[in-house]
């Protein structure tokens, strides 16, 4: 199985700030890589697909890039409901494996 | 707009087969284009893929959990399914339906809203 390790797991910022999460693969997934916010009692949402698109409807605060092995999302002007967990997701081989999350806490 | 709902029973006893379905309204499956998973996630722990199915029937599964899983479809009802045989505490879990934009190499759009099974005698 394809390992995403995302890095840090756990991330204080205050409100207005920019914050960027990493993740990495084991071996070389192109572009094949997903990102999701989950609010506690919640299932995930996706938020950028395709390693940097960003899904409809998800505000453009929320960026991604990367390719091959490294990748980051980044979120400006942190905003109170952006507080949640993160989760990376690679898609370029079954099983499909995602990140451990990096949760985003307020300061 | 797409949604999905899973329904079974929130406990199931140890050994026995936890049996999970998903119905989707505002889109068809047999329409094709989309795949169609199960996701599970432990108490306060991450995400796990278990397999998807196409309306065709076609299945893929994770090989950690092959042995024990299978997914079908009812078109006619616009529903998949999920069994998991000899289920242990260690399935205890919140079960999610998804639906996967392309099986492979695709990204997971919409998701039910999650479904907790526990596993107790």
């Amino acid at each position: 199985d394809i390992q995403m390790t995302q890095s840090p797991s756990s991330l204080s910022a205050s409100v207005g700030d920019r914050v960027t999460i990493t993740c990495r693969a084991s071996q070389s997934i192109s572009s094949y890589l997903n990102w999701y916010q989950q609010k506690p009692g919640k299932a995930p949402k996706l938020l950028i697909y395709a390693a940097s698109s960003l899904q409809s409807g998800v505000p453009s605060k929320f960026s991604g890039s990367g390719s091959g092995t490294d990748f980051t999302l980044t979120i400006s002007s942190l905003q109170p409901e952006d507080f949640a967990t993160y989760y990376c997701q690679q898609s370029y081989r079954t099983p499909s494996t995602f990140g451990q999350g990096t949760r985003l806490e307020i300061k | 707009q797409v949604q999905l709902q899973e329904s079974g029973p929130g406990l199931v006893k140890p050994s026995q087969t936890l049996s999970l379905t998903c119905t989707v309204s505002g889109g068809s499956i047999s329409s094709g284009g989309y795949y169609w998973s199960w996701i599970r996630q432990h108490p306060g722990k991450g995400l796990e893929w278990i397999g998807f199915i196409y309306y065709s029937g076609s299945t893929n599964y994770n090989p950690s959990l092959k042995s024990r899983v299978s997914i079908s479809v009812d078109t006619s009802k616009n529903q998949f399914s999920l069994k998991l045989s000899s289920v242990t505490a260690a399935d205890t879990a919140v079960y999610y339906c998804v639906r996967d934009s392309s099986g492979y190499g695709g990204y997971f759009d919409y998701w039910g809203q999650g479904t907790l099974v526990t596993v107790s005698s």
